[in-house]
């Protein structure tokens, strides 16, 4: 069975802490794995990641893929109240010409001023 | 605006009733999707469309769910004679298609069987 598993579940720093969101896998047919954020309601995209090793960054967030030992690590620096959400990491599975997610359970982050 | 509608956003409804949910995804996207949320968990994968056609369901959509998406633009989900169980937030979400990563999910609709 596909399964995703993110660490921690929940995590409280203040602000301007840096933190590191864990992701392992552990599927079939593996295309790539995103991170999404969620405050609300609907997850927001961050970052797909395809290749292992390779750095993607968006301002104070930055995620890597290692595809051999199957996990994925999300970093936030200098964090603010406004990164106060839900992340999810999902993996996108690639099987007889169709395509869906699979997702973690989340791991809530909570920033306090 | 997401760009994925969902309609409505709350629903609390009578145990034994029946629901129906709606999701207009982005005009150009021809894959849909259907995810269930429980608290605090992730989205769980409930069925998918290629344009009109429904290529995947989940085991965990019992005979109760049916998803239609008629003429490969909005899709409806009915949910019926609803359980408590069957409390979550339902998330649409609509991808271009192959070669893409593209998701882009709808404020979801929240159900609650009472």
């Amino acid at each position: 069975e596909d399964k995703v598993v993110q660490s921690p579940l929940s995590l409280v720093v203040h602000e301007g802490d840096t933190v590191t969101l864990n992701c392992s896998y552990e599927v079939t047919n593996f295309r790539s794995l995103l991170w999404y954020k969620q405050e609300k309601k609907a997850p927001t995209f961050l970052f797909m990641l395809t290749s292992s090793g390779i750095e993607k960054k968006s301002g104070r967030l930055s995620s890597i893929l290692d595809k051999k030992e199957l996990f994925s690590i999300l970093n936030i620096t200098a964090t603010q109240t406004g990164d106060s959400a839900v992340y999810l990491c999902a993996v996108e599975l690639y099987i007889q010409g169709a395509q869906k997610l699979v997702f973690g359970q989340g791991t809530r982050l909570t920033i306090n001023p | 605006d997401t760009g994925v509608s969902q309609d409505p956003r709350h629903k609390i409804t009578k145990r034994g009733q029946n629901v129906t949910f709606r999701c207009d995804p982005i005009s150009e996207h021809n894959r849909l999707y259907w995810y269930r949320q429980t608290l605090g968990q992730g989205p769980e994968f409930l069925t998918y469309f290629q344009n009109e056609a429904q290529l995947e369901k989940s085991r965990l959509l019992s005979d109760r769910f049916s998803a239609e998406r008629p003429k490969g633009s909005f899709s409806t989900l009915e949910i019926q004679r609803t359980e408590q169980g069957d409390s979550a937030m339902y998330l649409c979400a609509s991808n271009p298609g192959q070669k893409t990563y593209g998701y882009t999910f709808g404020s979801g609709t929240r159900l609650t069987v009472v």
